[in-house]
């Protein structure tokens, strides 16, 4: 199946401090990309549909000006956890949609962010 | 609105034994039901997708799954269960035709006994 990276797989970082996740498709190109969060032993939820060369959709309650997301290419989509706090430590899961293909969304194996 | 009930976190089977994992789901309009499976340090991998098509879809590694819209349910199936088979196992809804805006599980983690 297609492969779908992220980079880094975890990262610590001290509260104040922003952090920027990347997320690939490394075998077709996607104009939509999805930002989900998963807590400790619950589901995922999305945060965001991340569409190439315009503005994200968030979900209702995310807060769009603290998590930055960049779609500049069609198999890149950044996410950027800016002045991060401790509740902002979670699991990040992007997905990336191949629509033209399988009409499948494939996942990406997610960043463990601590924040100190 | 749209939701997805698992239930039992937790579902432990022998080796060998049928495997049953739970999905209820609530939509307003007709769903499109998906089973995703995460092993540890991966991606979620898809394993099977129901689109209105026939109500008993076949996944990959012999896992199956019925659409019974009488009881609003989508439950993960497969004869006999194998010690790989232990892995974390999401269902997710979704209201368009397209896989997207997918609407998650609390997820159900598989385990299997030797």
């Amino acid at each position: 199946g297609a492969v779908v990276s992220q980079h880094p797989s975890w990262v610590i970082c001290k509260s104040g401090t922003s952090v920027k996740i990347e997320c690939r498709s490394l075998d077709f190109q996607a104009t939509t990309m999805f930002w989900y969060r998963q807590f400790p032993k619950q589901s995922l939820m999305l945060m965001a549909t991340s569409n190439e060369g315009s503005k994200a959709t968030y979900e209702q309650g995310v807060e769009k000006d603290k998590f930055l997301i960049n779609h500049a290419s069609l198999t890149l989509s950044t996410l950027t956890v800016t002045s991060a706090h401790p509740e902002d430590s979670s699991f990040y899961i992007c997905s990336a949609w191949d629509v033209v293909s399988t009409d499948t969304q494939y996942f990406g194996p997610g960043t463990r962010l601590t924040v100190l | 609105a749209q939701s997805v009930t698992q239930l039992g976190s937790h579902v432990s089977v022998s080796e060998g034994a049928l495997v049953l994992l739970r999905c209820n789901y609530s939509s307003s309009v007709p769903p499109y039901l998906f089973w995703y499976v995460q092993y540890p340090n991966q991606g979620l991998q898809l394993l099977l997708k129901y689109t209105s098509a026939a109500t008993l879809v076949k996944g990959i590694n012999g896992f199956e799954a019925e659409f019974k819209k009488s009881e609003t349910s989508f439950h993960l199936t497969k004869p006999s269960a194998h010690m790989s088979d232990a892995a974390e196992y999401f269902c997710a809804v979704s209201d368009r035709p397209g896989n997207e805006k997918l609407t998650f599980g609390t997820g159900t983690r598989l385990t299997i006994i030797p």
